[in-house]
C-alpha cells in the first residue's frame, strides 16, 4: 500500500497569512493526488485533484502543486472559514489511501 | 442539486450485522463509480469499498474483505454496504461518495454512525 505522510500535523496562522501543507508519498504517484478539506461534524470536501486542478467552486486562494512523491497545498490570504483539517489522497493504485491529516487553526 | 443521503447506521454488538443505504439524487447514478469511506472517532479517512457503474467490479480494503459487501441498485438510485461480523474497530462514521474518475470523491453524504459495542 502507498503511505502518505503530511506535514505539519497542525499549524496555526492568522487571517491574511499564507500556509503550505506538504504530502509525501511512499511511492511515486505521478499527478494522481487530491486534497480535501474537512470541517468538524461535516463530510470532507474535494478541493484539488490531479495534483493541481481546482475543483469547481473552490476559491482561487487554494492551489496545489507537485508530482511524483512530493506535493503541496498552498492557501493564500487565509480566511476564518479556512479553519479545518486537510487531507491528501493518492489515486495511483488500490488501495486508495489518505494522509493522516493536517489541522489548520486560524488565530 | 447533487444529494447523497445515508441511512441504516446504529449501535450493534460485536459479531452483529448492519446494512447501510445511500440514496442519491440530482445526477445520473448509473454514470458513476461509487464508494464507501469511513472515519473512526478522532481518526483519518479510510477508503472501504467501491463499485463500478454497472456493479460488475467491486473493490475492498483488506481489513473488510469477506465481511463487507458493496452493492447498488441503479433502478433505485441507491448504494448499499452490507456489514457482517462487526468488530469494535469498525466503529466509525461511514460516508458514501461519488467518484470522479479515477478516484476523486467529489460529492459526499452526511455520514452514518456505526458503533460496535456490547
Amino acid at each position: 500500500d502507498i503511505q502518505l505522510t503530511q506535514s505539519p500535523s497542525s499549524v496555526s496562522a492568522s487571517v491574511g497569512d499564507r500556509v503550505t501543507i506538504t504530502c509525501r508519498t511512499s511511492q511515486g504517484v505521478t499527478s494522481w493526488l487530491a486534497w480535501y478539506q474537512q470541517k468538524p461534524e461535516s463530510a470532507p470536501k474535494l478541493l484539488i485533484y490531479d495534483a493541481s486542478t481546482l475543483q469547481s467552486g473552490v476559491p482561487s486562494r487554494f492551489s496545489g502543486s507537485g508530482s511524483g512523491t512530493n506535493f503541496t497545498l498552498t492557501i493564500t490570504n487565509l480566511q476564518p472559514e479556512d479553519s479545518a483539517t486537510y487531507y491528501c489522497q493518492q489515486g495511483s493504485s488500490f488501495p486508495v489511501t489518505f494522509g493522516q491529516g493536517t489541522r489548520l487553526d486560524i488565530k | 442539486e447533487v444529494k447523497l443521503v445515508e441511512s441504516g447506521g446504529g449501535l450493534v454488538q460485536p459479531g452483529g450485522s448492519l446494512r447501510l443505504s445511500c440514496e442519491v439524487s440530482g445526477f445520473n447514478f448509473d454514470y458513476f463509480v461509487m464508494a464507501w469511506v469511513r472515519q473512526g472517532p478522532g481518526k483519518g479517512l479510510e477508503w472501504v469499498a467501491s463499485i463500478k457503474k454497472d456493479g460488475s467490479q467491486r473493490f475492498y480494503v483488506d481489513s473488510v474483505k469477506g465481511r463487507f459487501t458493496v452493492s447498488r441498485d441503479n433502478s433505485k438510485n441507491s448504494l448499499y454496504l452490507q456489514i457482517n461480523s462487526l468488530r469494535a474497530e469498525d466503529t466509525a462514521v461511514y460516508y458514501c461518495a461519488r467518484v470522479l474518475a479515477p478516484t476523486w470523491l467529489d460529492s459526499w453524504g452526511q455520514g452514518a454512525q456505526v458503533t460496535v459495542s456490547s
